[in-house]
């Protein structure tokens, strides 16, 4: 259980066109959502998280108008990457946060998402 | 300032040898501490998380410690196959407003050869 997929997990796109990334919990329901951005040989960083029926909130440093999320169900976000340019391009990953009880939850990563801006 | 410092950046090892792999934080309020395995171009997976008063998790070949005294983390990652070779993040949760929040390590990259 707990899995986490995101469409699509690859993607070439040109510069100055935007491009849609999925998210989507499969066998639970996730009012809680993150995205992550991740460098080559570097840790994730966290970009923003999504909540469900309510805007996002965003890590500072990160452009919430070039970064659009969407959270409209409890199984789906979206991740929009308008206007694209070649420094766009990394590895996108998404979670999904599982709270089982108070205090105690856990997030579940998808497999991510390469982005190549050309 | 909360942060999650792993060490060695990288390293190599042989087939069948036993590695270890080091994490120190300095987060607070301390909430559990999971080391995950990030194969290259994929998310990440978690191999054993640990809440404060467990010093040892183990998950087939891999063996966590904690000792939350010195905040030190360590993965023992025993009779190493190729399969592997991997980034191994080492991240600590902090509780904050009712939610965890995450805090990652930069991650050892692991590579294992014939």
């Amino acid at each position: 259980g707990a899995v986490v997929s995101q469409h699509p997990s690859w993607v070439i796109c040109k510069s100055g066109t935007s491009v849609k990334i999925e998210c989507r919990s499969l066998d639970f329901q996730a009012t809680t959502m993150f995205w992550y951005r991740q460098f080559p040989k570097q840790s994730l960083m966290l970009m923003a998280t999504s909540n469900e029926g309510s805007k996002a909130t965003y890590e500072q440093g990160v452009e919430k108008d070039k970064f659009l999320i969407n959270h409209a169900s409890l199984t789906l976000s979206t991740l929009t990457v308008t206007s694209a340019h070649p420094e766009d391009s990394s590895f996108y990953i998404c979670s999904a946060r599982v709270t089982r009880r108070a205090g105690v939850d856990t997030q579940y990563f998808g497999p991510g998402t390469r982005l190549t801006v050309l | 300032k909360n942060q999650v410092e792993q060490s060695p950046q990288s390293l190599i090892i042989l087939e069948g040898k036993n590695c270890t792999l080091q994490c120190n934080y300095t987060v607070s309020p301390f909430s559990n501490l999971r080391w995950y395995k990030q194969d290259t171009g994929r998310g990440p997976v978690s191999l054993t998380i640990m809440t404060f008063s467990e010093n040892t998790k183990s998950n087939g070949r891999y063996t966590a410690t904690l000792d939350a005294d010195t905040k030190q983390s360590s993965l023992h990652i025993t009779a190493s196959q190729l399969s592997d070779s991997a980034s191994y993040i080492c991240v600590v949760t902090l509780f904050s407003g009712g939610y965890n929040k995450l805090i990652f390590g930069a991650g050892t990259r692991l590579a294992v050869h014939p």
